[in-house]
């Protein structure tokens, strides 16, 4: 069975720095393409970052130079981290195992990043 | 501004069939497939439709989804109370270099 949990959410202030992380198991992370997600509270949807199984990564104009996607193999686990964070950053945060280069077939249950003084 | 473009909200009663659009570009739909997916409240987002038309597995054949040129749609048949819910679609942008989604359709089972 396929499984996704998020962790590494939290209260971070603006410029802060948080890494997010997202445990797998039922399948190889490093096999697939992988995003991330969020949702502002009360918002829509918007993709913030993809990583192809051939290590090719990809990202939002509103977060490029400051957030990084990677993978680490050896845990299947699959990070986000996030520097110079902004008060519009504040939402939740789901990673997602991806059908091809979009669409998500697999979320996790999402992590809240608050970004606030 | 979402480069997906979705009507805010829908509605239908018990049994109705009611259809949810997504209009885009040449760089978006026009040239790549179309995603739908269903968020009930609290919940995580959960995939309807794949590559256009397509259902996974555990999907009712009540969801169906369809494309033309640069916009697409998603029909739901049978309409059910368990159906209100909010309805995104999506699609790789050539352009941008990235995935963009629709702003949502929050759908009411009247």
């Amino acid at each position: 069975e396929v499984q996704l949990v998020e962790s590494g959410g939290g209260l971070v202030q603006p410029g802060g720095s948080l890494r997010l992380s997202c445990a797998a198991s039922g399948f190889t992370v490093s096999s697939n393409y992988m995003s991330w997600v969020r949702q502002a509270p009360g918002k829509g949807l918007e993709w913030v970052s993809v990583i192809y199984s051939g290590g090719s990564t990809y990202y939002a104009d509103s977060v490029k130079g400051r957030f990084t996607i990677s993978r680490d193999n050896s845990k299947n686990t699959l990070y986000l981290q996030m520097n110079s964070l902004r008060t519009e950053d504040t939402a939740v945060y789901y990673c997602a195992k991806d059908v091809d280069s979009s669409g998500s077939s697999y979320w996790g249950q999402g992590t809240l990043v608050t970004v606030s003084s | 501004q979402s480069v997906l473009t979705q009507p805010p909200s829908a509605s239908g009663t018990p049994g109705q069939r009611v259809t949810i659009s997504c209009s885009g570009s040449s760089s978006n739909i026009g040239s790549n497939y179309v995603y739908w997916y269903q968020q009930l409240p609290g919940t995580a987002p959960k995939l309807l439709i794949y590559r256009s038309n397509q259902r996974p597995s555990g999907v009712p054949d009540r969801f169906s989804g369809s494309k033309s040129g640069t916009s697409a749609s998603l029909a739901i048949s049978g309409l059910r109370s368990e159906d209100e819910a909010d309805y995104y679609c999506e699609a790789w942008d050539d352009s941008l270099s990235g995935r963009v989604f629709g702003g949502g359709t929050k759908l009411t089972v009247l």
